[in-house]
């Protein structure tokens, strides 16, 4: 079974300044995707970025990027510029391809607070 | 213009009632999830479907009983309620092929006393 791990349970970071979440994952299927989720107090899940396994270049959406090392199965998210509006909970979550409908597997979660 | 609504949002009820979640989707996906997000903010699938068809049906108790009469609504049934089914349900939907993205309702804070 495919397993996603967050290893940090918070993170803090400056307004302004770059912080990365750490998100390792387990599986043996080869073709697969990966997902980065934000939810804010208002609980609210929001898609943030998405990496396809079959691609090396690291997905970019404006602050978030991602740094995605298939060999090692890690995919950690960066976001540069933090602003306060990013203190949130930040989810990893995997998704294989097969034939028909796949569920998402979540890791736990990392809760990201912004100081002003 | 909103793509996956829940109803309720809040649900406050006693233990061993029986109660509905609904929710619905206008994105014309084929598919459609419930995902459980417990007390630790873990989330966890519950069910898939597919045009309607049970696709996933993950180690639920069954007194869940989701239900889809056409494939923009899934709702989800919960017989004889207990103290643990307290959480938070998340409806989600997508396509079926591909890298599709998963996109989800806002949620319904289900509290059971």
């Amino acid at each position: 079974a495919q397993t996603v791990t967050q290893s940090q349970p918070e993170m803090s970071v400056q307004e302004a300044e770059t912080v990365t979440l750490s998100c390792t994952y387990d599986t043996s299927e080869s073709d697969y995707y990966l997902f980065w989720y934000k939810q804010p107090p208002s609980r609210q899940m929001i898609l943030v970025i998405r990496q396809e396994a079959y691609k090396q270049q690291n997905a970019t959406e404006n602050r978030f990027s991602v740094n995605f090392q298939k060999a090692a199965k890690s995919f950690s998210l960066k976001i540069s510029d933090s602003q306060l509006g990013d203190a949130a909970m930040y989810f990893c979550a995997y998704r294989a391809v097969h034939s028909g409908n796949t569920p998402l597997v979540f890791g736990k979660g990392t809760r990201l607070s912004v100081i002003a | 213009d909103t793509a996956v609504s829940q109803t309720p949002k809040y649900l406050v009820t006693q233990m061993g009632n029986d109660k509905s979640i609904k929710c619905e989707q206008n994105l014309g996906h084929d598919t459609m999830y419930w995902y459980k997000q417990d007390s630790k903010k873990f989330l966890k699938i519950m069910f898939s479907y597919n045009n309607k068809e049970l696709i996933i049906n993950e180690t639920v108790p069954n007194r869940f009983s989701p239900k889809s009469p056409d494939k923009a609504h899934l709702n989800l049934h919960i017989n004889s309620l207990e103290l643990g089914d307290s959480a938070v349900y998340f409806c989600a939907s997508s396509h079926i092929a591909g890298e599709e993205t998963q996109y989800f309702g806002p949620g319904t804070r289900l509290l059971v006393l």
